[in-house]
């Protein structure tokens, strides 16, 4: 059992890099989401996609942009990595948006130097 | 103001103690509330979700207060199983809203 998997799990960026994370989910899920969590902070929302076809902002949505390729597959895009984006990344999935239950991947650590 | 606010704790028990928590929202037209547990290094999952009468799972019992605007867990018979950080996480408008956690530590 799948679920939702993440890559990479380790990362580390120069400031100014480029880089993708990559989630896809094997349970057949209408909704996914990217969240990031910092020490002392619940996680935030960056971007989320409620079904196929359509992507919305989150509460920190600067610096990221996002692709639904299909309803298994949702990525995450730092075009110019800061400091700033140095964090733990967790992609999620649930079968609507309308659902409070979530289904985390592993996270990806993410330093930026 | 943040709109979940949790204790950060920790709170440290011995095995078999009782322990107690509370969450606090902001949005008092919040309509779905739920407690994730995380362990250390890694990904949240749903522990429960919380009704409005409250609700039991096993040692576990959640309780909303919806005049006071908080959520609360109680962990009976405390297991060293059950160290981890948990989170209080409020619905509004299909919004999640997550809190930083309150972490347990169980000691034998």
């Amino acid at each position: 059992n799948a679920g939702v998997t993440q890559t990479p799990k380790f990362q580390v960026l120069k400031t100014g890099q480029s880089m993708t994370l990559q989630c896809a989910q094997d349970m057949n899920h209408n909704s996914m989401y990217w969240y990031r969590q910092d020490p002392g902070m619940g996680l935030r929302l960056i971007y989320y996609s409620a079904s196929e076809g359509t992507t919305d902002k989150g509460e920190v949505p600067n610096g990221y942009n996002v692709s639904r390729l299909n309803k298994r597959e949702f990525s995450l895009r730092l075009e110019s990595a800061a400091p700033s984006q140095t964090s733990v990344y967790f992609c999620a999935s649930s079968r609507s948006d309308l659902t409070g239950e979530l289904f985390f991947g592993e996270g990806s650590r993410l330093t930026v130097l | 103001r943040k709109e979940v606010e949790q204790d950060p704790g920790p709170f440290n028990v011995p095995e078999g103690a009782t322990v107690a928590f509370n969450c606090t929202y902001s949005n008092s037209a919040s309509q779905s509330f739920f407690w994730y547990r995380q362990d250390c290094r890694k990904e949240p999952k749903l522990l429960m979700s919380v009704y409005s009468s409250g609700n039991e799972d096993g040692r576990f019992t959640a309780q909303l207060n919806r005049a006071s605007q908080y959520i609360s867990l109680l962990i009976r018979d405390s297991k060293l199983s059950d160290s981890a950080t948990y989170l209080c996480v409020v619905s509004n408008d299909y919004k999640l809203s997550f809190g930083a956690g309150t972490t347990v530590t169980v000691r034998a």
